[in-house]
């Protein structure tokens, strides 16, 4: 199994509402990692967690919150969102620790703020 | 930090070679990744490079070299389904652990 699953697909949220995207992977890995991806762009890093402990927080603003509850799962909540936060978010996943090698990425969440 | 460029956008023809090339900048090298991604879909892991050299994979065969800090992807016998971005990413240290960032990307554009 070499699938990271995410969902929802798609997500349509207003400005006043919560809501949280999930992200599971089943191939041992230990580093996971939420990304954004706007059109024509490169994606971008919001947060990695390794060994199910936040490593890396790249100045996301606090209305993004990563969750990881176990060595499987990672979530992000939203809530208070704005227009510009409409994006691709990817959820990646890899070995982690000194033998990282290539990441693998979920479907994505499409996400728009109205 | 790293600094990674690219092209912006390629074209070829079906049944040519293409080669894209990437250069890069980072204060510590933990290895070089190429994915593609399809318009709306996740990046797909093609090949990965840590030494000096060229890496095959059928159809794809990929080049780095470290002193230079320079990577390339080559693609062979095209086709149409080959359109789409290919970024190269980069692993260097950041906060203690070793991360990808990616280029801008390189939009590649088969005809017929």
């Amino acid at each position: 199994d070499t699938e990271v699953t995410q969902t929802p697909k798609h997500l349509v949220m207003g400005m006043t509402n919560k809501k949280s995207l999930k992200c599971e992977q089943h191939m041992g890995h230990r580093a996971m990692y939420w990304y954004k991806q706007k059109a024509k762009k490169p994606p971008e890093l919001m947060f990695v967690y390794s060994y199910e402990k936040l490593s890396i927080n790249e100045s996301v603003p606090s209305r993004f919150s990563p969750e990881c509850p176990n060595s499987s799962l990672l979530n992000l909540h939203l809530h208070a969102l704005q227009p510009e936060d409409s994006a691709l978010y990817l959820c990646a996943s890899s070995q982690g620790g000194p033998s990282n090698t290539e990441a693998f990425f979920g479907q994505g969440t499409r996400l728009t703020v109205v | 930090g790293q600094n990674i460029d690219q092209p912006t956008e390629m074209t070829a023809t079906e049944g040519a070679i293409v080669q894209i090339n990437c250069t890069y900048q980072t204060s510590g090298f933990n290895g070089l990744f190429w994915y593609q991604q399809h318009a709306g879909e996740a990046p797909t892991f093609l090949s990965y490079n840590v030494l000096d050299g060229l890496e095959e994979k059928g159809r794809f065969s990929s080049f780095l070299s470290r002193s230079k800090g320079y990577s390339y992807l080559l693609l062979k016998e095209l086709q149409m389904k080959d359109s789409a971005s290919y970024l190269c990413a980069v692993r260097g240290p950041s906060g203690g652990s070793y991360i990808p960032t990616f280029g801008r990307g390189t939009s590649l554009i088969v005809h017929p």
